[in-house]
């Protein structure tokens, strides 16, 4: 079955650095996704990219936050200077349609020391 | 607000027996996802519905629309059954708004 692959599993930074988690989505999907869960709490929506473009973000997405498709493959999530409350577990994802059936990847952990 | 809770929080069970997970929303939802979060982490979508009953082998979904209510069933269940169930709902966008989530625990 096609899957999500989310580049790499575990990235450990330290605190003002930059990182750029990478994910490919399923090929024929159009609609990509970043989610992220912090330890022990409910997973959050970030964003939401259609047709090269951000359809929707939420309010933690600021302006550390950006996303983007460089490639007809690479679906990559980059946080300019991480914090340590960035420390998470992301998460891609791809559907074929919007509302449709969501593929996740299996996570990036980052920690942010 | 649009919110999603889940119970029980923390669910054991048997090998062999029937479980269930409930998730209550608020109005206005375009679809509601079952979801299964293994102990690693990935996050696995089970269903999504926007009314009545799936079936995908001993899993079964329902949703009631006018009680705002969808409950995950678990027959004959297995200790590789034991992980988090999560529910989650679309509210006229595509992002998921998500529950809790469920811990279950299923010994042999």
């Amino acid at each position: 079955e096609p899957e999500v692959t989310q580049t790499p599993s575990h990235q450990v930074t330290q605190m003002g650095q930059e990182v750029i988690l990478r994910c490919v989505p399923i090929s024929n999907h159009l609609y990509f996704y970043w989610y992220r869960q912090i330890l022990g709490q409910k997973v959050e929506f970030l964003v939401s990219f259609y047709n090269n473009e951000i359809s929707e973000k939420s309010e933690i997405f600021d302006d550390q936050f950006s996303v983007e498709r460089p490639d007809g493959s690479n679906f990559t999530l980059k946080i300019r200077s991480t914090k340590l409350e960035d420390s998470a577990m992301y998460f891609c994802a791809s559907s074929e349609l919007r509302g449709e059936k969501l593929f996740f990847g299996s996570g990036t952990q980052l920690s942010v020391l | 607000k649009n919110e999603v809770e889940q119970s029980p929080q923390n669910l054991t069970a048997q090998e062999g027996e029937f479980i269930t997970i409930n998730c209550s929303y608020s109005v206005g939802i375009s679809a509601l996802h079952w979801l299964q979060q293994h102990p690693g982490g990935g996050i696995v979508s089970l269903f999504m519905l926007s009314s009545g009953k799936k079936k995908h082998g001993r899993l079964i979904a329902t949703i009631n629309i006018q009680e705002k209510h969808s409950s995950l069933h678990i027959t004959a269940s297995h200790p590789r059954d034991s992980a988090v169930y999560i529910c989650a709902a679309t509210y006229n966008t595509d992002k998921l708004i998500f529950g809790t989530g469920t811990r279950l625990q299923v010994f042999p």
